[in-house]
């Protein structure tokens, strides 16, 4: 079974704080997906990753910025944690560029900034 | 851009009901269509696809046909359960590389015993 675990399932921050969100993958796959899901808006693409050290910004990557020292591993990092931030963040990962290929999401972790 | 539009929620049903939630895309090109869904708690999960027009995708008693000539892939199910509560995402490849997908904004569907 392919499984994408993310460090925490529920944070706390204080705005300003620097934080890190971290998400792993055991199925070898090349690309790589942060999202932030919000109520009445769906999923947004945060970044993107498809290979190790690669990386391309997706709709909304304004106050994040994302890290991909090993395949299996993709973190994003909020540099200075506002209000606004508060969200669901959802990783995912699939194989490389089959269209169609599904992707396989973790189970989210809920960030509340204060 | 690629884009989709699904019926807003909440949902609400009697078990054993038919369900149809809408779903309707824009795209350039012949884009892969799917409908994930998320139980309480959970993160997203496959439901069912298509790749290419006149696909039905199926799964779990659930079911959507790729129609290019409505640009829809509407979701269906016969008699639904109270364990079929969830939110319901429809998206559709964007034609980028990286297999880069697009979401609606998700249907709450309660399902009632």
């Amino acid at each position: 079974d392919v499984k994408v675990t993310q460090s925490s399932r529920y944070l706390v921050k204080r705005t300003g704080e620097k934080v890190f969100l971290e998400c792993v993958q055991d199925m070898d796959h090349e690309n790589m997906f942060w999202y932030r899901q919000d109520p009445g808006l769906g999923l947004r693409l945060i970044y993107f990753s498809y290979d190790v050290k690669m990386k391309e910004k997706g709709d909304i990557p304004e106050g994040y910025s994302v890290s991909r020292e090993k395949k299996e591993r993709f973190s994003l990092i909020l540099e200075s944690a506002s209000t606004n931030q508060t969200s669901m963040y959802l990783c995912a990962s699939s194989p490389r560029d089959r269209m169609g290929e599904t992707q396989y999401f973790g189970p989210g972790t809920r960030l509340l900034v204060l | 851009g690629n884009s989709v539009t699904q019926m807003e929620g909440p949902v609400t049903l009697s078990e054993e009901a038919f369900l149809t939630i809408n779903c309707t895309y824009t795209a350039t090109g012949y884009p892969s269509l799917f409908w994930y869904v998320q139980y309480p708690g959970e993160g997203l999960q496959l439901l069912l696809k298509a790749t290419k027009a006149d696909d039905k995708g199926s799964n779990k008693g659930f079911e959507a046909t790729y129609r290019k000539e409505t640009t829809s892939f509407h979701l269906e199910k016969g008699s639904v359960q109270v364990s079929d509560s969830a939110v319901y995402f429809c998206a559709l490849t964007r034609g980028e590389y990286g297999n880069k997908l697009v979401f609606g904004a998700g249907t709450i569907l309660r399902v009632k015993s």
